[in-house]
């Protein structure tokens, strides 16, 4: 089975903070996104990779960035983190051939106050 | 640009009553379609998917969507609920932006299932 896994299901963050956001799949997926979920809102693409060191902006990428540097490995960075960035974080990843079907992590609930 | 509509966002309905939760798509070009799922405190599993072939896809669980291409709908059924259905539920279609395959999700549709 595919896994996916982010580092922390519940984070209380501060207002100003940096905060970094791990995502690890196990399956040597080529691609991963990062998404925000909320309420009426449904998912929202924040970035995805395609490959090591790749980066595309999604829907919504301000105020935020990622880093690629291993295949596993996908990280979603608040620079400064703010109250309208209070949300649930899901990860995914998909391999370049398979029917689009993305398999995803079990979210990261961030609070920043 | 792609999007998707659930038209409702709440959907009650009693144990062992049959369910739809219905789901539209803008897309002028050909779109994979999926229906995903998520219990409470967890992330997204996938429910069912249509990728080609016959337009009435199944799930293990009992579940079933069709794809009405004319219509642009997915809409995902269910003759009869069980309390363990009680989640939230996302369409999604898959569409080809800028050389990426990307998801685009619908507000989802959260189905509470009553004794």
């Amino acid at each position: 089975d595919v896994k996916v896994t982010q580092s922390s299901r519940y984070l209380v963050k501060r207002t100003g903070e940096k905060v970094f956001l791990e995502c690890v799949q196990d399956m040597d997926h080529e691609n991963m996104f990062w998404y925000r979920q909320d309420p009426g809102l449904g998912l929202r693409l924040i970035y995805f990779s395609y490959d090591v060191k790749m980066k595309e902006k999604g829907d919504i990428p301000e105020g935020y960035s990622v880093s690629r540097e291993k295949k596993e490995r996908f990280s979603l960075i608040l620079e400064s983190a703010s109250t309208n960035q209070t949300s649930m974080y899901l990860c995914a990843s998909r391999p370049t051939s398979g029917g689009a079907v993305q398999y995803f992590g079990p979210g990261t609930r961030l609070t920043v106050t | 640009a792609q999007s998707v509509t659930q038209l409702d966002s709440q959907v009650p309905v009693f144990e062992e009553a049959p369910v739809e939760l219905r789901c539209n798509y803008s897309s002028s070009v050909s779109v994979y379609l999926f229906w995903y799922v998520q219990y409470p405190n967890q992330g997204l599993q996938l429910l069912l998917k249509y990728l080609s072939g016959s337009t009435l896809v199944e799930s293990i669980n009992g579940f079933e969507a069709e794809f009405n291409k004319s219509q642009t709908s997915f809409h995902l059924r269910k003759p009869s609920v069980h309390i363990s259905d009680t989640a939230e539920y996302f369409c999604a279609v898959s569409v080809r932006i800028q050389g990426a395959q990307k998801l685009v999700f619908g507000q989802g549709t959260r189905l509470t299932i009553n004794p």
